[in-house]
């Protein structure tokens, strides 16, 4: 079975610009949710996503923002990128009755 | 509130010694832990879970406790290989897939 794919891998944008960052999860698992991980401030939640709805939402700025479609496949957006976006995101999907979040490899973000 | 932290930042141990990385929580109301490792260029992967009913959760050469009194988490590895190089976190399930990480600890295995 495959695992969680992000794409892209790798990503350098300029402050400003918006950037969509993909993820397909583990055939089958319906929830998605977003992680930003950092050196100073390690994994933080950014949103989760179930069945297309939002179900829970870390505190981060409004620029952020996600969504998930049909198919369980999930999109997250940044807005007005700033330096401090430059992050690795990663994505993980659970199945439905479980509690174990699969996690993608990432995608290496860098604002300049 | 929502925290969850870690002793160590680094750890470094002899190929065959055991390991023990330990964290520490600060809601009380938590229910489930979760410990992840992550090895370079690549996303975290599940190790061990346990549930606030239980003490103590073995799985293959890694053993989870959990002291709810002191709210206090610990993985022990045994018998450390080098393919245990990695940051080990630990997460706490805060309902509806949200995880609180602790920072990580490196641990480093010397030949």
């Amino acid at each position: 079975k495959a695992g969680v794919t992000q794409t892209p891998r790798y990503l350098i944008k300029t402050r400003g610009q918006q950037v969509t960052l993909s993820c397909s999860p583990i055939s089958g698992h319906r929830s998605v949710s977003w992680y930003q991980q950092t050196p100073g401030q390690g994994l933080q939640f950014l949103f989760e996503y179930f069945s297309e709805t939002q179900r829970n939402k870390g505190n981060f700025p409004g620029r952020f923002s996600g969504r998930q479609f049909s198919n369980s496949r999930s999109e997250m957006n940044v807005s007005t990128l700033e330096l401090g976006d430059s992050a690795l995101y990663l994505c993980a999907s659970t199945p439905v009755g479980n509690t174990e979040a699969f996690f993608g490899q990432g995608t290496r973000l860098t604002v300049v | 509130g929502e925290s969850v932290g870690l002793h160590l930042p680094t750890l470094s141990v002899q190929e065959g010694d055991n390991s023990i990385i330990n964290c520490a929580y600060s809601n009380s109301a938590s229910d489930y832990f979760i410990w992840y490792k992550q090895e370079s260029g690549k996303g975290p992967q599940f190790i061990i879970d346990i549930r606030s009913n239980m003490d103590k959760r073995q799985g293959q050469r890694v053993t989870v406790l959990l002291n709810k009194t002191v709210k206090h988490l610990s993985l022990q590895i045994a018998a450390t290989q080098p393919g245990d190089s990695a940051v080990y976190f630990c997460a706490e399930n805060m309902g509806a897939q949200k995880l609180v990480f602790g920072q990580g600890t490196r641990l480093t295995i010397n030949p």
